[in-house]
């Protein structure tokens, strides 16, 4: 089975702070997703990549970045967090061989609280 | 741009009862369509999908969901739900490498 790993179900952390949220996949999949997801509003995608240092911007990029040095690893970065960002956020990876079709594989999520 | 919209944000249903979850999409190309189904404290998991071929698509634990081009509607059923099957569910459209969500319906199965 695929393993979606995020590293911390809950975090709370402070208006201003540079947060850090990794994601980890076991499945060699090349693409890998942020989503964040808010009551009444499912979920929206952050970034995406394709590649290791390939993104693409999702439909709410402002307030983040994100990294893949490594095919496994993706990353999402709050340079500033602010409290509306306060949110569940879920990491999610697909394999790219046979295009879109593949479904994608989800993380059970972090809960973050900016106060 | 892909769109998805979910009619409903919440359905109560008593248990051994039918239920449908409504998705309609709106895209001006083909489109693969999935529904995902988010239990408590979990990520979302693949209930079924649709690629091609029989527009009837069903999962392993009942559900069924029809693809339905002329009503751009891919509306999920269950003939009998269980207490289990409390959850919320997601219906999502295929946009280039990503996924387009809708807002979810979270299913209430009560005794």
């Amino acid at each position: 089975d695929v393993k979606v790993t995020q590293s911390s179900r809950y975090l709370v952390k402070r208006t201003g702070e540079k947060v850090f949220l990794e994601c980890v996949q076991d499945m060699d999949h090349e693409n890998m997703f942020w989503y964040r997801q808010d009551p009444g509003l499912g979920l929206r995608l952050i970034y995406f990549s394709y590649d290791v240092k390939m993104k693409e911007k999702g439909d709410i990029p402002e307030g983040y970045s994100v990294s893949r040095e490594k095919k496994e690893r993706f990353s999402l970065i709050l340079e500033s967090a602010s409290t509306n960002q306060t949110s569940m956020y879920l990491c999610a990876s697909s394999s790219a061989l046979t295009g879109a079709g593949q479904p994608q594989h989800f993380g059970d999520g972090t809960r973050l609280s900016i106060l | 741009a892909q769109s998805v919209t979910q009619l409903d944000s919440q359905v109560p249903v008593f248990e051994e009862a039918p239920v449908e979850l409504r998705c309609n999409y709106s895209s001006s190309v083909s489109v693969y369509l999935f529904w995902y189904v988010q239990y408590p404290n979990q990520g979302l998991q693949l209930l079924l999908k649709y690629l091609s071929g029989s527009t009837l698509v069903e999962s392993i634990n009942g559900f069924e969901a029809e693809f339905n081009k002329s009503q751009t509607s891919f509306h999920l059923r269950k003939p009998s739900v269980h207490i289990s099957d409390t959850a919320e569910y997601f219906c999502a459209v295929t946009r280039r490498r990503a996924l387009t969500f809708g807002s979810g319906t979270r299913l209430q199965v009560q005794p």
